[in-house]
């Protein structure tokens, strides 16, 4: 599976849009990004996911440019509730997902 | 319809003893998988199980560690003779098919060895 490589950690402000970059540009054509979170002490929390067009659920939206090398997550309205770490996956595999560092979002009032 | 249930939440065990974490899918799902956190690291696979069957299991160490679901009750992740090495955060995941992208994680197991 694609390395992915996320900035290891960035503020928000509450209730404006957090975006958050990752790279992979080693991204092969079977295979697809996924965005997983983690709050503190909590198991990992699926976010959304997309293999080439732009996807958009209750959560949050994700971007991937045309050549699919980066994308952005998209959290719309911030809230502290969002503070977490987040995880930028890619995988062809369904199950086998594997986590990083990800960056750690601290949304602040 | 309740989440994943995982316990005990906290084990600690000495060296030397063995460790069983269990877990209990969401309702109606039938494929789990186990991830171990490692402290201040991210989570690695380590087994992906349906009923009665180990589908792949490339992310377990290649001893002490074993890990089953039978055909009824929880999963089960057992490490034998534990190391220090072994304290860790296990997570169990579920989903409804193989074709689902999400998987559904529970609260997690941590695991202290002294």
């Amino acid at each position: 599976d694609a390395k992915t490589t996320q900035p290891t950690s960035m503020d928000c402000a509450e209730g404006r849009a957090a975006n958050l970059p990752c790279n992979h540009s080693t991204i092969s054509g079977n295979e697809y990004v996924y965005w997983y979170r983690q709050i503190h002490s909590q198991g990992p929390q699926y976010i959304i996911h997309g293999l080439k067009n732009n996807e958009t659920n209750e959560m949050a939206s994700l971007i991937i440019t045309e050549d699919r090398k980066s994308s952005t997550l998209i959290l719309p309205h911030a809230t502290l509730r969002d503070t977490a770490v987040y995880y930028c996956i890619v995988a062809s595999s369904d199950y086998k997902l594997s986590f990083g560092a990800g960056t750690t979002v601290t949304v602040r009032a | 319809n309740a989440g994943v249930m995982q316990n005990p939440r906290h084990l600690v065990r000495r060296r030397g003893q063995e460790a069983r974490l269990r877990c209990s899918p969401m309702k109606g799902h039938s494929h789990v998988y186990w991830y171990r956190q490692l402290p201040e690291e991210g989570l690695k696979f380590m087994v992906y199980l349906q009923k009665e069957n180990i589908i792949d299991e490339s992310g377990m160490p290649k001893e002490r560690f074993s890990a089953e679901f039978p055909k009824e009750g929880p999963s089960i992740l057992r490490i034998q003779q534990v190391v220090r090495g072994d304290s860790a955060a296990y997570f169990c995941a579920s989903s409804l098919d193989l074709s689902s992208y999400e998987q559904y994680f529970g609260p997690g197991t941590r695991l202290t060895v002294t």
